[in-house]
């Protein structure tokens, strides 16, 4: 199995700018999430989707923020405007369906930089 | 809301020597526990995993253990090598929610 795929891997970009972070799910799971680590804040989760579907979206951190899964091999990450305090790594992780829907597997991750 | 504290956070040990990092959550209703390593520009990686209904959990070098009355949780690593190095993350999962609540991490160096 290839693995949570995240795209790119690495974005930089100036204040004001709109960012999209991409992700594509291990194949046959049905829950998928956003997550962004910094080094003040940790690991937080952004947003989790089942079955395409936003579900908890309480940690997006303001308007700015959106997400969008249009099928169940593709969720996007949308930042509009970007701003400085944005930069962190955002990873996407996957979880299967049934009893180990607790067990999430993360992607590599993508480092963005605003600037 | 779930909170996990995770110590210490950082940890050197010689190489051969073992670690150990524990864990405490606060909400009794959390039932599954895993531990994440994170390499330098890498994603968390899954290492092992216990749920509430176990004590204690092995995988070769690596082992979890789970107090649920006094709810923590703590990993140990054995026999430790150079690429044991990384940052180590445990997390409590609650399934109201289905969300998992992650410590502040530790980073282990493991010294040759």
């Amino acid at each position: 199995d290839a693995g949570v795929i995240q795209s790119p891997r690495h974005e930089v970009t100036e204040m004001g700018q709109e960012v999209t972070l991409r992700c594509k799910p291990i194949s046959g799971h049905d829950y998928l999430f956003w997550y962004r680590q910094t080094m003040m804040r940790g690991l937080e989760l952004l947003i989790y989707f089942n079955n395409n579907v936003p579900i908890d979206d309480s940690g997006m951190p303001e308007d700015r923020f959106s997400a969008k899964m249009p099928n169940a091999s593709f969720s996007t990450l949308k930042i509009q405007p970007s701003e400085p305090r944005d930069s962190a790594v955002y990873f996407c992780a996957s979880s299967p369906p049934g009893p180990r829907s607790d067990t999430q597997y993360f992607g590599p991750g993508t480092r963005l930089t605003v600037l | 809301g779930e909170n996990v504290e995770q110590h210490p956070s950082t940890l050197s040990v010689q190489e051969g020597d073992s670690a150990v990092i524990k864990c405490t959550y606060s909400d009794s209703a959390s039932n599954y526990f895993p531990w994440y390593k994170q390499e330098l520009g890498k994603g968390p990686q899954l290492i092992i995993d216990i749920r509430s209904n176990v004590g204690e959990k092995k995988d070769q070098r690596i082992a979890v253990t789970l107090n649920k009355t006094a709810k923590h949780f703590s990993l140990h690593i054995t026999e430790t090598q150079p690429e044991d190095s990384a940052v180590y993350f445990c997390a409590a999962y609650k399934a109201a929610g289905n969300k998992l609540t992650f410590g502040g991490g530790t980073r282990v160096l493991v010294k040759p």
